[in-house]
């Protein structure tokens, strides 16, 4: 069955460790996002990919980091310098087309202890 | 700007009842738009989509939405809700650059 994986499903990380969430898709997508979501603030982009090799900030980038080395994964890297870590972070994956929507992977709950 | 709003933080509804979420946008040019479910701890599902044609849109588990230009809306309803469409709802509004941008989401309850 084709659809998005993301895992670990639940994180644990230490204060001033850097730690990084896998995504993977089998949709032969083009592009591919990654949003944060907390309580009351619905999604926020953090970094978005159209094509291999290729990348642009969202709405939240500090603190975070990603590459686009194939075309199926787009690995989200939570650094030590992002404050507020501890949130719920959903991948999406997309055709790449305005039109279209937006597949979501089942998310990753990051806690910072 | 695009911006997404949903008016409605939470809505409580007995089950059989209709239901209706509100969802306003902002944007310049004609939009794309979604609605998304999400189950507690889970992604997100679509619900469905407006592309262009008839303002009345059909998707899946029964429910429907209305685009309206005038209004710059397109709320979400269903005739008669089910327990299990407790959740949260997300509007969105595809935009250039096939990013999305999405509303704050409103919860729904369902009491029997």
């Amino acid at each position: 069955d084709g659809g998005i994986t993301q895992s670990p499903k639940y994180l644990f990380r230490k204060e001033g460790q850097n730690v990084t969430l896998s995504c993977e898709q089998n949709l032969n997508h083009d592009a591919m996002y990654w949003y944060r979501q907390d309580p009351g603030q619905g999604l926020r982009l953090i970094y978005y990919s159209q094509i291999v090799n290729d990348f642009q900030k969202g709405d939240i980038a500090e603190g975070y980091s990603v590459s686009r080395e194939k075309k199926e994964s787009f690995p989200l890297t939570v650094t030590s310098a992002q404050k507020n870590p501890t949130a719920f972070y959903l991948c999406a994956s997309s055709i790449e087309s305005t039109d279209n929507e937006q597949f979501f992977g089942p998310g990753t709950r990051l806690t910072v202890l | 700007a695009q911006s997404v709003t949903q008016p409605d933080i939470h809505i409580t509804v007995s089950e059989g009842a209709s239901l209706e979420l509100r969802c306003n946008y902002s944007y310049g040019a004609t939009p794309y738009l979604f609605w998304y479910v999400q189950s507690p701890g889970q992604g997100l599902q679509l619900l469905l989509k407006y592309f262009s044609g008839d303002t009345l849109v059909q998707g899946i588990k029964g429910f429907e939405a209305e685009f309206k230009r005038s209004q710059s809306s397109f709320n979400l309803r269903k005739p008669s809700v089910h327990w299990s469409d407790a959740a949260e709802y997300f509007c969105a509004v595809g935009a250039d650059g096939n990013q999305f941008y999405f509303g704050t989401g409103t919860s729904l309850t369902v009491i029997p």
